[in-house]
């Protein structure tokens, strides 16, 4: 059982490339979140996901876009990537049924873009 | 909309003593959930200790404790004989309890704890 894991750890992007994070999670979660964190701000979530084909946008979704193909997998994506998107990238999963479920995280891809 | 605020940036501690890290939130729900979660230096998520907003007692996980004022809206953490492993940069998080939510977390800026030998 590996939880969450998160491809890749790290990256290096120019500006204007584009690049695709992968979350996978083998604990059968439907809830899935991407957040991203920068200091002094905390986790801010980015995209969230309530099951297999679904997403919806969370706090800063501008610039990103996801998809939930498979129920264990949610994707990343940055299409142009940006000086401002350079972060540290978390992905998390929590069960459905029940609010006292914790979410679990992955750990976390670093990304510079130049 | 919710918030959460930790007005700590950083905080320091002798080996062995006490500390107390402060987190205040706002809220209109009467029912949800508040947790710290510590970050090492590997950058992992790791939950602490978490609290429901209907329990009065106060939530308590070997030398972590937590002091919830729900009234006052202050959620602050006491770490007891601190180790040196304590070291860490802590968050406050807040999620609504209703089950209609989608389990989003508010995250607090964080704290870095230094722990001094």
């Amino acid at each position: 059982n590996a939880g969450v894991t998160q491809t890749p750890k790290f990256r290096v992007l120019k500006t204007g490339q584009s690049m695709t994070l992968l979350c996978a999670q083998d604990m059968n979660h439907e809830y899935m979140y991407w957040y991203r964190q920068d200091p002094g701000m905390g986790l801010r979530l980015i995209h969230y996901s309530v099951g297999e084909g679904t997403t919806a946008k969370g706090e800063v979704p501008d610039g990103y876009n996801v998809s939930r193909l498979k129920k264990q997998n949610f994707l990343l994506g940055l299409e142009s990537a940006a000086p401002s998107q350079t972060s540290v990238y978390f992905c998390a999963s929590r069960k459905l049924a029940g609010d006292i479920y914790e979410q679990y995280f992955g750990p976390g891809t670093r990304l510079t873009v130049t | 909309a919710q918030t959460v605020t930790q007005s700590q940036p950083e905080m320091s501690v002798q080996e062995a003593e006490t500390v107390t890290l402060s987190c205040t939130y706002d809220t209109s729900e009467s029912d949800y959930y508040l947790f710290w979660y510590k970050q090492p230096p590997s950058r992992q998520m790791i939950l602490v200790i978490r609290q429901e907003a209907y329990k009065q007692q106060n939530a308590t996980e070997n030398r972590f404790s937590v002091n919830f004022q729900k009234a006052a809206k202050s959620f602050s953490l006491k770490i007891s004989d601190s180790q040196l492993g304590d070291a860490a940069m802590y968050f406050c998080a807040y999620r609504i309890a209703r089950s209609s939510n989608t389990g989003k977390l508010i995250f607090g800026q964080g704290t870095t704890l230094q722990v001094k030998p």
